[in-house]
């Protein structure tokens, strides 16, 4: 069974502070991994994804998250935040299942950003 | 614009009422998914579609079915809605795994309200 866990349901700092956004994952294989956005009223933005290739991954908007097997973790950061980053964050495990690739959500983190 | 599309972005329902939520995507990708989204629970699949002809289903399915009518479609039907239904419902399609922007594109939503 796969799963995924984001430790936090809200983040606070301060704009131009660096930015962590924790998840874990249980697998009994390497996952692919991926974060999406979620800006108000929106819908759901790619940021980045992890397929097994390089273990630090470049996503858009400066944000970028390392692979860490041995510690089942894909945690998302950001060197400096920006007002604009304000949003919802979804950590998703892809469960491949007979065939089928099914994508699971983690509960969200809301990063707040304050002047 | 390729994408996926989602009619209607907003519907109130009364209770008993049925309904049918549309979506469509132009990119040629086999799966489809139904997902919904409510506060603290991220995003549970409700049912999903692994290429045409075929249905599964996902975390949440009671009070729904759902239909792929063609490689493009995939609806979702509420029979008999309830307040419990009451969501912001998103369809999602997936890129292979072979592209080099491999993901899910998501629609932009509808919000659902159950009175």
């Amino acid at each position: 069974a796969q799963s995924v866990t984001q430790l936090d349901s809200h983040v606070s700092v301060s704009e131009g502070t660096p930015v962590l956004l924790r998840c874990n994952y249980s697998s009994s294989y390497s996952p692919s991994l991926f974060w999406y956005v979620q800006h108000p009223n929106k819908g759901l933005q790619l940021l980045l994804k992890y397929t097994s290739a390089a273990t630090l991954v470049k996503g858009i908007n400066g944000f970028e998250a390392e692979f860490k097997k041995s510690e089942t973790s894909f945690h998302l950061t950001k060197p400096s935040a920006h007002m604009s980053d304000a949003a919802e964050y979804f950590c998703v495990v892809i469960l491949s299942s007979g065939g089928s690739y099914i994508p699971t959500f983690g509960r969200g983190t809301s990063l707040i950003v304050h002047p | 614009n390729a994408g996926v599309t989602q009619t209607p972005k907003f519907q109130v329902l009364k209770t008993g009422q049925s309904m049918t939520l549309q979506c469509a995507q132009d990119m040629n990708h086999n799966s489809m998914y139904w997902y919904r989204q409510d506060p603290g629970m991220g995003l549970r699949l409700i049912y999903y579609s692994a290429s045409e002809g075929t249905t599964d289903k996902g975390e949440v399915p009671n009070g729904y079915n759902v239909s792929r009518l063609n490689k493009r479609e995939f609806s979702l039907r509420l029979e008999s809605a309830a307040p419990s239904q009451t969501s912001v419902y998103f369809c999602a399609s997936r890129r292979p795994p072979a592209e080099t922007n491999y993901g899910y594109t998501f629609g932009s939503g509808t919000r659902l309200t159950v009175v």
